[in-house]
């Protein structure tokens, strides 16, 4: 399977864009999917399928792909999004799911 | 509304078996793909394999045959047992549920997650 590269941590002030990348050999053929994990809770399907948003998820979150990286965006970032966030896609060999490392988001 | 439920010990002895159950409401067992993730303390998340109704299941090689999923469609839950545990399958497990679009593998219901602790 495929690794996934996220970076470790990305920090921006409220109301500004956060970018958050993952790299994989394996986009763009396989979709990408993103999870918000905040503090003792479980992950939270936020981006599904490259950008779609799940029922409830707010139109700040966006996700989008740019050859073998995919970005999860978030605009007018919010106090709320401070979380942990990570990339999964699946190995279109085998049906594995990869979990980037994750990426945490620090609200300044 | 789909919810999930994950039991089993809290504590499991080195080279033991652990066995964790997920109930499922609001939906059918026999009706999607059921997955179990776990994240050990600090760490990212590790998937650790999936089944589907009737036999059909798939596993994380790096965990070299030790994990099964299984089904009780009875009580509509499904459970994982691994083998040989060690300090380094300490985690929080979580079971999930795959989407039911068939193009898509996003994990789109999570169980609150059940700690496990490793130790003797």
């Amino acid at each position: 399977s495929s690794d996934l590269t996220q970076p470790p941590s990305v920090s921006v002030s409220p109301g500004q864009t956060a970018r958050i990348t993952c790299s994989g050999d394996d986009f763009p053929e396989q979709y990408s999917y993103w999870y918000q994990q905040k503090a003792g809770q479980a992950p939270k399907l936020i981006i599904y399928k490259d950008n779609a948003r799940p029922s409830g998820i707010p139109e700040r979150f966006s996700g989008s792909t740019s050859g073998t990286t995919v970005t999860l965006t978030i605009s007018g970032v919010q106090a709320e999004d401070e979380a942990d966030y990570y990339c999964q896609s699946a190995d279109s060999r085998d049906n594995h799911v990869v979990f980037g490392g994750g990426t945490k988001l620090t609200v300044l | 509304q789909v919810h999930l439920q994950e039991s089993g010990p809290g504590l499991v002895k080195p080279s033991e078996t652990l066995s964790l159950t997920c109930t499922v409401s609001g939906a059918s067992i026999s009706s999607f793909y059921w997955s179990w993730v776990r994240q050990p303390p600090g760490k990212g998340l590790e998937w650790i394999g999936y089944m589907f109704s009737r036999g059909s299941s798939n596993y994380n090689p790096s965990l070299k045959g030790r994990a099964t999923i299984s089904e009780d469609p009875s009580k509509n839950q499904f459970s994982l047992q691994l083998t040989a545990m060690t300090a380094a399958d300490t985690a929080v497990y979580y079971c999930a549920k795959y989407d039911e679009d068939p193009e898509s593998d996003a994990l789109d219901v999570w169980g609150q997650g059940t700690p496990v602790s490793v130790s003797s």
